[in-house]
């Protein structure tokens, strides 16, 4: 089965600072997301990355996908407060018919 | 697009006794997944729907659950003889098919406490 492995898995980092999210993965995949999870709430998707060396920005979140390694990054620049979530990485495997997720980062921006 | 509901959005039951969420995906999507999440983990999967067909079933599906999807619109997934440990949160998601390429679109999901 594929596995999914996220670090940090917690993250509290001052507001205005950068840094970056891992997302390593088992077993070959050229389809990755990202998702973000406020506590109580659903999921809500924020990247999908389907090909090597792909690159997605929105904002302060940035996130790249490097198959050859089975590594995603997913990039905080300049975090503000509202940042503060849980973020998972989650993987389709060739031929799967789901995603597998990653136990996520609880991100917690100080102000 | 109205999103992906599910309800109810709390169930509490006694342990032994049978429950049924229902799940209604976003109109045009017609694959439809079920994903059981405790506290400080990542979602699960436990089942997958194309249509009306259940394509596809996790190991942690016990012979207690059973999901259904007829006519290829809204799931329902039944646990019976509930246990402690089902206790969690249960989503469901939705894409559009037939690439793989788009994300899932989960609802808010319903959580079960058995006591």
């Amino acid at each position: 089965e594929l596995k999914v492995e996220q670090n940090p898995l917690f993250l509290s980092m001052q507001e205005g600072k950068n840094y970056t999210i891992y997302c390593n993965y088992s077993t070959t995949s050229d389809r990755l997301y990202w998702y973000r999870q406020d506590p109580g709430k659903s999921l809500e998707s924020l990247f999908v990355l389907l090909s090597n060396g792909a690159v997605k920005q929105e904002g302060r979140l940035m996130a790249s996908l490097d198959t050859k390694a089975r590594l995603s990054t997913l990039h905080i620049t300049a975090a503000v407060h509202d940042l503060s979530a849980t973020y998972f990485c989650a993987v389709d495997s060739t031929g799967a018919n789901n995603l597998f997720f990653g136990t996520g980062t609880r991100l917690t921006v100080i102000p | 697009d109205t999103g992906v509901s599910q309800n109810p959005r709390h169930k509490i039951t006694k342990r032994g006794q049978n429950v049924t969420f229902r799940c209604d995906p976003i109109s045009e999507h017609n694959r439809l997944y079920w994903y059981r999440q405790t506290l400080g983990q990542g979602p699960e999967f436990l089942t997958y729907f194309q249509n009306e067909a259940q394509l596809e079933k996790s190991r942690l599906l016990s012979d207690r659950f059973s999901a259904e999807r007829p006519k290829g619109s809204f799931s329902t997934l039944e646990i019976q003889r509930t246990e402690q440990g089902d206790s969690a949160m249960y989503l469901c998601a939705s894409r559009t098919g037939p690439s793989y390429n788009s994300p899932l679109h989960f609802g808010n999901g319903t959580r079960l406490t058995v006591t």
